[in-house]
């Protein structure tokens, strides 16, 4: 079975540190993956995304994610995060032969402190 | 704000009792999914319901059973509570186009305590 799993469960920075969340995930086949963030009291929402081509991808609010796909790896990164950025980070990961099931990781709460 | 709107916000039930948890898409999508979260996890994949069928199912056991309407709105029908099913019940839609589920935008979910 597809299990991601999500190195840090909780990360507390200082505003302008540099932030990378590490993800990985165990399917072999092809995917598409993800980056979801849900800010305190809001619902989950769509961070970046990657299906193909540049592995290298750009998303909202300054983030970037890498997909290296010898390591089975998608890192969230920011260089410089904010107190806004105070948030819960789940990676997750989708078959595209069977897109209809997304596997999230347990998520990484991030505590940026002002 | 996404669009996609769930009913009730927060619920508790006791064990045995049925539950059912509703959820509205958001304009012009086609494809319901749920999911549940427990406390300090990931949400996990409940099922998909496309064009007024089930479309796929993640391990959940037959007494968690859905529908879709026509007007693509969906129910999560929960029989026998049992206490672990004390989570945060999440519903996205998206608009599926042949094979491709689509970006999937989630409500605000159902808090339901089982006591």
């Amino acid at each position: 079975a597809q299990s991601v799993s999500q190195h840090n469960h909780h990360v507390i920075l200082s505003e302008a540190a540099s932030l990378e969340l590490g993800c990985n995930y165990s399917y072999g086949g092809t995917v598409n993956l993800f980056w979801y963030v849900q800010y305190p009291g809001q619902h989950l929402q769509l961070l970046l995304k990657y299906f193909s081509g540049d592995p290298l991808v750009k998303g909202i609010k300054g983030f970037e994610a890498e997909f290296i796909k010898s390591k089975f790896s998608f890192n969230l990164r920011k260089p410089s995060v904010q107190w806004s950025d105070t948030a819960e980070y789940f990676c997750a990961v989708n078959e595209r032969s069977n897109d209809y099931k997304l596997s999230f990781g347990a998520g990484t709460t991030v505590t940026v402190r002002a | 704000e996404t669009g996609v709107t769930q009913s009730p916000t927060h619920l508790i039930k006791t064990r045995g009792q049925q539950v059912t948890l509703r959820c509205s898409s958001q304009s012009g999508h086609n494809t319901v999914s749920w999911y549940q979260q427990a406390l300090g996890q990931g949400p996990q994949f409940i099922f998909q319901y496309y064009r007024e069928e089930e479309n796929g199912r993640g391990n959940f056991p037959p007494r968690f059973s859905g529908l879709q309407f026509p007007n693509y709105s969906s129910e999560l029908n929960v029989n026998a509570l049992e206490l672990d099913d004390s989570a945060l019940y999440l519903c996205a839609s998206s608009l599926r186009v042949t094979s491709n589920t689509g970006e999937l935008f989630f409500g605000e979910g159902s808090r339901l305590t089982v006591l």
